[in-house]
């Protein structure tokens, strides 16, 4: 099994560009999550899905905006990058909530720089 | 109230040295307190977890001390290897049991700590 998969692995943007990152996981899970990572700042969530067709906002939404049409892909899509986007986003998944029968498994990695 | 802290930012032990990673967090309906593991270039993974009925967890060289009345929660890596270098995050989620079923949470992360083991 590939688990979850997120590409690009590595993306530089100009200020005001847009660009869409994919999620694909294959473990069949219910819950998908996108989270950035910054030095000092640990994982924050920017938004989650509980379903197919279903997202909702997480910690640090703005400027971000997600769609889960699929229950295996969960997109994350920035509008008009700033600087402050830079970051490594995460893409998780859980069979359910977090909970003991329901660990996150998270992908590898997209690591983005706007410029 | 959902906030967890990490400390220390970043740690340098000795290979067969003690590692301990300290957290804390307000709010005490989390249940569910787990560590994840991040090597360089790569996503977290689950290391160990706890719940707060339990005040200790062990697996292998690593575990997880939990003080429900402190509000406190530590990870011991014991005899520390070059090997266990790498990025350590401590989080806590919650349960929340209602009418219409049980909803678990979602998870709040500390800020991490950068683990290094010198040969």
């Amino acid at each position: 099994n590939a688990g979850v998969t997120q590409t690009p692995k590595f993306r530089v943007l100009k200020t005001g560009q847009s660009m869409t990152l994919l999620c694909a996981q294959d473990m069949n899970h219910e819950y998908m999550y996108w989270y950035r990572q910054d030095p000092g700042m640990g994982l924050r969530l920017i938004h989650y899905s509980v379903g197919e067709g279903t997202t909702a906002k997480g910690e640090v939404p703005d400027g971000y905006n997600v769609s889960r049409l699929k229950k295996q892909n969960f997109l994350l899509g920035l509008e008009s990058a700033a600087p402050s986007q830079t970051s490594v986003y995460f893409c998780a998944s859980s069979y359910e909530g977090v909970y003991w029968h329901s660990p996150l498994h998270f992908g590898n990695g997209t690591r983005l720089t706007v410029t | 109230q959902q906030q967890v802290k990490q400390s220390p930012q970043s740690l340098i032990v000795q290979k067969g040295g003690i590692s301990i990673i300290n957290c804390a967090y307000e709010n005490t309906a989390f249940d569910y307190f787990p560590w994840y593991q991040q090597f360089p270039g790569k996503g977290p993974a689950l290391l160990i977890a706890i719940r707060p009925d339990v005040s200790e967890k062990k697996e292998g060289r690593f575990t997880i001390s939990f003080n429900k009345s402190a509000k406190q929660f530590s990870l011991h890596i014991m005899d520390s290897q070059p090997g266990d270098s790498a990025t350590y995050f401590c989080a806590a989620s919650l349960t929340n049991y209602n009418a219409g079923g049980t909803s678990y949470g979602k998870l709040t992360f500390g800020q991490g700590t950068i683990l290094t083991v010198h040969p």
